[in-house]
């Protein structure tokens, strides 16, 4: 069975760093394409970040830009996002997400997400 | 970047009656397929994809969900509403970065 379990999430300070993992099972990381995707507080979904299977391309939005990496060890069948200068806005439910195989963009496996809280 | 609007906000709909979101993309996604999304949102619960390329429906999905269009106009109907497709509906573009999502559509129990 396909599983993502993400870890990490708490209660940081403005300014302050987290680093949040998941942890894939029941497939090989190293075939996918893998995002992370947020979600505030009683909003919708917003992309964060997505890196290519081999970790030779990733992309940002442009509000996590300069801040956030997204990173993977394959190895480990881990995916990481190190988050610095938090902001309350990063606020959210983090939700780790593997593209399709076809397309790894499309989004075809979620996490149950990890709450990150900004605030003082 | 590519803006998604969805319609209606919110709807009810009664039981064993057709739901119908609409889905907006501020630009054509249409290159050879539509590479467009729908997912579903149930309270407490991370989201699960139940179409792709626009008409696709995800393994395992009903098959009273169904989607359609193609360009920039997209539409996602739900025959026969049970219980338990109360939730959120969101379309998401994943034709270039920045991927981006519809703010989503409520469906409910009328």
């Amino acid at each position: 069975e396909v599983q993502l379990v993400e870890s990490g999430g708490g209660l940081v300070q403005p300014g302050g760093s987290l680093r949040l993992s998941c942890a894939a099972s029941g497939f090989t990381l190293s075939g996918y394409w893998m995002n992370w995707v947020r979600q505030a507080p009683g909003k919708g979904l917003e992309w964060v970040a997505s890196l290519r299977y081999d970790g030779s391309d990733e992309y940002y939005v442009d509000s996590v830009k300069g801040r956030f990496t997204i990173s993977r060890d394959n190895a480990k069948n881990s995916l990481y996002l190190q988050m610095n200068s938090l902001r309350a806005e990063d606020t959210a439910v983090y939700y780790c997400a593997r593209g399709d195989s076809s397309n790894g963009w499309l989004i075809d496996c979620w996490g149950q997400g990890a709450l990150v809280t900004v605030s003082s | 970047d590519i803006v998604m609007t969805q319609s209606p906000d919110s709807l009810a709909v009664s039981l064993g009656e057709r739901a119908t979101i609409n889905c907006k993309s501020g630009q054509s996604v249409l290159y050879n397929k539509n590479y467009l999304a729908w997912y579903q949102q149930k309270p407490g619960q991370p989201p699960k994809l139940l179409i792709y390329w626009a008409s696709t429906r995800e393994s395992g999905v009903p098959d009273r969900f169904s989607g359609s269009g193609s360009g920039t106009d997209f539409t996602l109907t739900i025959n026969s509403l049970q219980a338990e497709d109360v939730a959120v509906y969101y379309c998401q573009q994943y034709y270039r970065i920045p991927l981006t999502f519809g703010p989503g559509t409520k469906v409910d129990i009328k």
